[in-house]
């Protein structure tokens, strides 16, 4: 089966960098998605990572380690704006995608 | 393209009564996906299809549920009767290809209080 592990909440500073960590156990990999969801609204896409290394994308990037079943999200020079759930997700056997519960960031001023 | 349009946004009925949620997909994706949200359990997934087709409703928790997709534009998801914790928010997602590679694009959602 799949399962995938985020913090619930985290904290950060207006200006600085935090980073979200994903830890995920898949029967296959096909690949690990990072969405962003403001609160009251729908999520959207942040990345794909399918191969090995860190992937940028302006102020964000994206890490993954296949053979450590981990990724994360980097977020720089942080905005209030960034504050919102981001959601880890790997698609399952069947393709569809199988989400984790998401880690809420709080940036403050 | 206008996105994946939901309605209705908001929703309250009572606790018996049947609740009828719409979908209509970006015009040329093939895949359409239905997600219940809830602080407990997150995001899940309840029923894709593709090309019309339901392909994996093994989400879908139990027969008061039901989800039809009639034509390329359109799909239904139905709850009869409803009960209270059947109170969450349903998004509608679609994709070009499977999520392997694909993008899924999510509607605004509708937000269901089952009293």
């Amino acid at each position: 089966g799949q399962n995938i592990d985020q913090p619930t909440e985290m904290t950060a500073t207006e200006g600085a960098i935090v980073q979200i960590n994903c830890t995920y156990q898949t029967s296959g990999f096909n690949g690990l998605f990072w969405y962003q969801q403001h609160a009251g609204e729908a999520p959207t896409f942040l990345s794909y990572n399918v191969l090995d290394g860190l992937e940028e994308k302006g102020r964000f990037s994206s890490f993954l380690s296949r053979s450590k079943g981990y990724s994360y999200l980097l977020l720089k020079e942080l905005q209030m704006k960034d504050s919102a759930s981001y959601l880890c997700a790997v698609p399952g056997n069947t393709g569809k995608l199988i989400f984790g519960q998401g880690t809420t960031l709080q940036v403050k001023p | 393209d206008a996105g994946v349009i939901q309605s209705p946004r908001h929703e309250v009925t009572e606790m018996g009564q049947e609740v009828t949620l719409r979908c209509k997909p970006i015009s040329g994706h093939d895949y359409l996906f239905w997600y219940r949200q809830t602080m407990m359990r997150g995001l899940e997934l309840l029923i894709y299809f593709n090309n019309n087709v339901p392909i994996d409703d093994s989400g879908m928790p139990e027969d008061r549920f039901s989800a039809k997709m009639p034509n390329a534009s359109f799909s239904t998801l139905k709850i009869q009767p409803s009960e209270p914790r059947d109170s969450a928010v349903y998004f509608c997602a679609s994709s070009v290809g499977l999520a392997r590679q694909e993008t899924q694009y999510f509607g605004p959602g509708t937000r269901l209080l089952v009293l």
